[in-house]
């Protein structure tokens, strides 16, 4: 089974400034999806981010941006001009994109609980 | 779209009782899963619908886990004779069909605490 690997509990940052999550993962697998979900303490979560492993180029989405880089299985979340808002439980989660007995399913990370200073 | 909602939000029960949530996924989402989340873990795989077919069990889907979804709308969780270590919050996402099929969108859960 796919494993992810989030090595960082907690992180925190001042407002306005930036913060870099990790996660790696581990899969023989060649095609997957890998997101980036918060989930503030309302505890619905939230998509943050989405990368398709087939295509090079890092997923952005406004403030929130991905360094994946696949041979090494990392996929790091990076957060610029971060606010008080960003305050939440981030996770990282693995998708197969191959047909098979567990198409559908993600397999998440324990997450990293990030603070926001003012 | 409405979002993916679940019903009821909290639910105490005492040890034995047997329980029912449900989950109403996102109108034309044609896929649905159930996660169990507990305190300081990531969501884990229970099992997933497409359309009224159920796909995929995990194995933490014991014998007193069942799940429905007989109109291919929305979902039923079932747990019965509940134990103390059933207590976390159950989650519900749906998807999709086409390109964005991989994404899944997640309701606000379901809290139930076993006492």
């Amino acid at each position: 089974a796919q494993t992810v690997t989030q090595s960082q509990p907690e992180m925190s940052v001042q407002e306005a400034e930036t913060v870099t999550l990790s996660c790696t993962y581990d899969t023989s697998e060649s095609d997957y999806y890998l997101f980036w979900y918060k989930q503030p303490p309302s505890r619905q979560m939230i998509l943050v981010i989405r990368q398709e492993a087939y295509k090079q180029q890092n997923a952005t989405e406004n403030r929130f941006s991905v360094n994946f880089q696949k041979a090494a299985k990392s996929f790091s979340l990076k957060i610029s001009d971060s606010q008080l808002g960003d305050a939440a439980m981030y996770f990282c989660a693995y998708r197969s994109a191959n047909r098979g007995s567990t198409l559908g399913r993600l397999y998440f990370g324990r997450g990293t609980q990030l603070t926001v200073w003012p | 779209d409405t979002g993916v909602s679940q019903d009821p939000r909290h639910k105490i029960t005492k040890r034995g009782q047997n329980v029912t949530f449900r989950c109403d996924p996102i109108s034309e989402h044609n896929r649905l899963y159930w996660y169990r989340q507990t305190l300081g873990q990531g969501p884990e795989f229970l099992t997933y619908f497409q359309n009224e077919a159920q796909l995929e069990k995990s194995r933490l889907l014991s014998d007193r886990f069942s799940a429905e979804r007989p109109k291919g709308s929305f979902s039923t969780l079932e747990i019965q004779r509940t134990e103390q270590g059933d207590s976390a919050m159950y989650l519900c996402a749906s998807s999709p069909q086409g390109a964005r099929a991989d994404t899944q969108y997640f309701g606000p859960g379901t809290r139930l605490t076993v006492l």
